[in-house]
Protein backbone atom coordinates (compact mmCIF):
# COMPACT_ATOMS: atom_id res chain seq x y z
CA UNK A 1 0.00 0.00 0.00
CA UNK A 2 1.60 3.28 -0.87
CA UNK A 3 -0.43 5.12 1.60
CA UNK A 4 -3.12 8.02 0.98
CA UNK A 5 -3.48 9.08 -2.69
CA UNK A 6 -4.96 12.13 -4.05
CA UNK A 7 -5.33 13.63 -7.58
CA UNK A 8 -5.23 16.16 -9.29
CA UNK A 9 -1.91 17.64 -6.99
CA UNK A 10 -2.75 21.25 -8.68
CA UNK A 11 -6.06 22.57 -10.31
CA UNK A 12 -6.28 25.95 -11.79
CA UNK A 13 -10.03 26.79 -12.79
CA UNK A 14 -12.05 29.85 -13.68
CA UNK A 15 -14.26 31.05 -11.23
CA UNK A 16 -17.74 29.78 -12.24
CA UNK A 17 -16.68 26.18 -12.35
CA UNK A 18 -16.92 22.93 -10.84
CA UNK A 19 -13.99 20.64 -10.62
CA UNK A 20 -13.92 17.61 -8.64
CA UNK A 21 -11.25 16.04 -6.52
CA UNK A 22 -10.72 12.47 -6.09
CA UNK A 23 -8.79 10.43 -2.94
CA UNK A 24 -7.92 6.72 -2.55
CA UNK A 25 -6.98 6.21 1.56
CA UNK A 26 -5.25 3.50 2.68
CA UNK A 27 -6.79 0.24 1.70
CA UNK A 28 -7.70 -1.02 5.47
CA UNK A 29 -9.05 2.11 6.89
CA UNK A 30 -12.77 2.62 7.06
CA UNK A 31 -12.45 6.40 8.48
CA UNK A 32 -12.06 8.98 5.48
CA UNK A 33 -11.77 13.01 6.26
CA UNK A 34 -11.37 15.67 3.64
CA UNK A 35 -9.74 19.29 4.99
CA UNK A 36 -9.01 22.44 3.88
CA UNK A 37 -5.62 24.51 4.26
CA UNK A 38 -5.21 27.90 2.82
CA UNK A 39 -2.17 29.60 3.54
CA UNK A 40 -0.33 30.34 7.44
CA UNK A 41 -4.04 28.58 8.77
CA UNK A 42 -3.99 24.85 10.21
CA UNK A 43 -6.51 22.23 8.37
CA UNK A 44 -10.10 22.96 8.61
CA UNK A 45 -12.68 20.25 8.98
CA UNK A 46 -15.05 19.80 5.62
CA UNK A 47 -16.58 15.92 6.02
CA UNK A 48 -15.93 12.50 7.13
CA UNK A 49 -16.99 9.38 6.14
CA UNK A 50 -17.20 5.84 7.86
CA UNK A 51 -17.12 3.69 5.71
CA UNK A 52 -19.46 4.42 2.59
CA UNK A 53 -21.73 7.39 4.95
CA UNK A 54 -21.14 10.58 5.41
CA UNK A 55 -21.73 10.63 8.89
CA UNK A 56 -20.43 15.01 9.63
CA UNK A 57 -20.14 17.79 7.96
CA UNK A 58 -18.31 21.44 7.93
CA UNK A 59 -20.82 24.57 8.45
CA UNK A 60 -17.92 25.55 6.21
CA UNK A 61 -19.07 23.15 3.73
CA UNK A 62 -21.73 25.04 1.61
CA UNK A 63 -24.21 23.83 -1.33
CA UNK A 64 -21.66 24.33 -3.54
CA UNK A 65 -20.28 21.07 -1.79
CA UNK A 66 -20.64 17.69 -2.12
CA UNK A 67 -18.39 14.72 -0.90
CA UNK A 68 -19.25 10.92 -2.39
CA UNK A 69 -17.41 7.57 -0.65
CA UNK A 70 -19.29 4.90 -2.80
CA UNK A 71 -18.40 1.48 -1.84
CA UNK A 72 -16.48 2.83 1.10
CA UNK A 73 -13.44 3.14 -0.99
CA UNK A 74 -12.38 5.95 -2.81
CA UNK A 75 -13.66 9.39 -2.77
CA UNK A 76 -14.49 12.34 -4.49
CA UNK A 77 -15.13 16.34 -3.76
CA UNK A 78 -16.84 18.16 -6.04
CA UNK A 79 -17.02 22.11 -5.61
CA UNK A 80 -20.04 23.48 -8.05
CA UNK A 81 -19.45 27.43 -9.12
CA UNK A 82 -16.01 27.41 -7.83
CA UNK A 83 -15.30 30.99 -6.33
CA UNK A 84 -11.42 32.84 -5.70
CA UNK A 85 -12.41 31.79 -1.86
CA UNK A 86 -12.19 28.27 -2.87
CA UNK A 87 -8.46 28.68 -3.53
CA UNK A 88 -6.65 26.06 -0.81
CA UNK A 89 -5.04 22.97 -0.28
CA UNK A 90 -7.78 20.22 -0.55
CA UNK A 91 -6.26 17.56 1.80
CA UNK A 92 -7.54 14.06 2.31
CA UNK A 93 -6.78 11.93 5.32
CA UNK A 94 -7.68 8.13 6.66
CA UNK A 95 -7.21 6.15 9.76
CA UNK A 96 -8.23 2.87 11.45
CA UNK A 97 -8.39 3.81 14.70
CA UNK A 98 -6.40 7.04 15.74
CA UNK A 99 -4.18 9.73 13.97
CA UNK A 100 -4.01 10.55 10.28
CA UNK A 101 -2.80 9.48 7.38
CA UNK A 102 -3.05 12.35 5.48
CA UNK A 103 -2.59 12.18 1.57
CA UNK A 104 -0.37 14.68 -0.86
CA UNK A 105 -3.29 17.26 -1.15
CA UNK A 106 -4.74 18.81 -4.03
CA UNK A 107 -4.03 22.63 -4.69
CA UNK A 108 -7.21 24.54 -6.14
CA UNK A 109 -6.49 27.86 -7.69
CA UNK A 110 -9.91 29.75 -8.88
CA UNK A 111 -8.93 32.62 -11.27
CA UNK B 1 -15.36 27.05 19.68
CA UNK B 2 -12.22 24.30 20.04
CA UNK B 3 -9.74 26.81 20.50
CA UNK B 4 -6.62 25.69 19.71
CA UNK B 5 -3.30 28.20 20.47
CA UNK B 6 -0.04 28.36 19.65
CA UNK B 7 3.13 30.85 18.44
CA UNK B 8 2.70 32.03 14.72
CA UNK B 9 6.57 31.65 14.62
CA UNK B 10 9.70 30.80 16.42
CA UNK B 11 13.41 30.89 15.78
CA UNK B 12 16.04 28.70 16.70
CA UNK B 13 19.83 27.79 16.23
CA UNK B 14 20.98 24.83 14.46
CA UNK B 15 22.04 22.42 17.34
CA UNK B 16 19.37 24.17 20.16
CA UNK B 17 16.56 22.49 22.00
CA UNK B 18 13.33 24.55 21.21
CA UNK B 19 9.97 24.02 22.60
CA UNK B 20 6.88 25.27 20.76
CA UNK B 21 3.74 25.61 23.61
CA UNK B 22 -0.17 24.85 22.38
CA UNK B 23 -2.50 25.27 24.54
CA UNK B 24 -6.47 24.33 24.53
CA UNK B 25 -9.53 23.92 25.54
CA UNK B 26 -10.39 20.93 27.96
CA UNK B 27 -13.90 20.94 27.59
CA UNK B 28 -14.93 17.83 25.86
CA UNK B 29 -10.68 16.97 25.34
CA UNK B 30 -9.71 13.73 24.24
CA UNK B 31 -6.17 13.66 22.89
CA UNK B 32 -3.68 15.58 21.39
CA UNK B 33 -1.32 15.35 18.17
CA UNK B 34 1.66 17.07 16.91
CA UNK B 35 2.36 17.14 12.99
CA UNK B 36 5.04 18.48 11.24
CA UNK B 37 4.26 20.21 7.64
CA UNK B 38 6.78 21.43 5.47
CA UNK B 39 5.76 23.78 3.26
CA UNK B 40 3.70 22.83 0.19
CA UNK B 41 3.50 19.00 1.52
CA UNK B 42 0.52 17.61 3.68
CA UNK B 43 1.08 17.42 7.31
CA UNK B 44 2.82 14.00 8.47
CA UNK B 45 2.03 12.12 12.32
CA UNK B 46 4.68 13.07 14.89
CA UNK B 47 3.31 12.63 18.60
CA UNK B 48 -0.05 11.63 20.29
CA UNK B 49 -0.54 12.36 23.88
CA UNK B 50 -3.97 10.86 25.65
CA UNK B 51 -2.37 10.88 29.43
CA UNK B 52 -0.81 13.41 31.28
CA UNK B 53 3.04 13.07 30.96
CA UNK B 54 6.06 13.41 28.30
CA UNK B 55 5.91 10.76 25.29
CA UNK B 56 10.01 10.87 23.80
CA UNK B 57 10.79 9.91 19.87
CA UNK B 58 14.24 10.42 19.63
CA UNK B 59 14.91 14.15 19.13
CA UNK B 60 10.91 14.73 19.45
CA UNK B 61 9.21 14.81 22.93
CA UNK B 62 6.07 15.96 23.44
CA UNK B 63 3.99 16.59 26.82
CA UNK B 64 0.89 17.17 27.98
CA UNK B 65 -1.10 18.64 30.80
CA UNK B 66 -5.11 17.83 30.29
CA UNK B 67 -6.31 19.66 33.61
CA UNK B 68 -4.07 23.06 32.34
CA UNK B 69 -5.15 22.63 28.76
CA UNK B 70 -1.08 22.64 27.79
CA UNK B 71 0.81 20.46 25.90
CA UNK B 72 4.55 21.31 24.41
CA UNK B 73 6.46 19.62 21.44
CA UNK B 74 10.23 19.54 22.44
CA UNK B 75 12.64 19.40 19.30
CA UNK B 76 16.41 18.60 20.42
CA UNK B 77 19.63 18.74 18.52
CA UNK B 78 17.97 20.79 15.55
CA UNK B 79 18.45 20.28 12.03
CA UNK B 80 18.30 22.53 9.23
CA UNK B 81 15.58 19.92 7.69
CA UNK B 82 13.36 20.45 11.35
CA UNK B 83 12.58 23.90 9.31
CA UNK B 84 8.21 23.68 8.94
CA UNK B 85 5.25 24.51 10.51
CA UNK B 86 4.28 22.24 13.57
CA UNK B 87 0.62 22.03 13.89
CA UNK B 88 -1.10 21.15 17.01
CA UNK B 89 -4.09 19.23 17.09
CA UNK B 90 -7.25 18.14 19.20
CA UNK B 91 -9.52 15.23 19.42
CA UNK B 92 -13.07 17.19 20.82
CA UNK B 93 -16.34 15.59 21.78
CA UNK B 94 -17.27 12.03 21.71
CA UNK B 95 -14.87 9.55 20.84
CA UNK B 96 -16.94 8.61 17.28
CA UNK B 97 -15.71 10.64 15.02
CA UNK B 98 -12.67 11.05 15.33
CA UNK B 99 -12.67 14.50 13.97
CA UNK B 100 -9.52 16.29 14.36
CA UNK B 101 -9.78 20.18 15.44
CA UNK B 102 -6.13 22.42 14.30
CA UNK B 103 -4.47 25.18 15.42
CA UNK B 104 -2.76 27.40 13.03
CA UNK B 105 0.63 26.10 13.01
CA UNK B 106 3.83 27.21 14.39
CA UNK B 107 6.48 28.11 11.45
CA UNK B 108 9.66 27.01 12.81
CA UNK B 109 13.45 28.49 11.02
CA UNK B 110 16.12 26.89 12.02
CA UNK B 111 19.18 29.15 11.38
CA UNK B 112 23.02 28.38 11.20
Amino acid sequence: DTGVSQDPRHKITKRGQNVTFRCDPISEHNRLYWYRQTLGQGPEFLTYFQNEAQLEKSRLLSDRFSAERPKGSFSTLEIQRTEQGDSAMYLCASTENYGYTFGSGTRLTVV
Amino acid sequence: GQNIDQPTEMTATEGAIVQINCTYQTSGFNGLFWYQQHAGEAPTFLSYNVLDGLEEKGRFSSFLSRSKGYSYLLLKELQMKDSASYLCAAYFGGAGSYQLTFGKGTKLSVIP
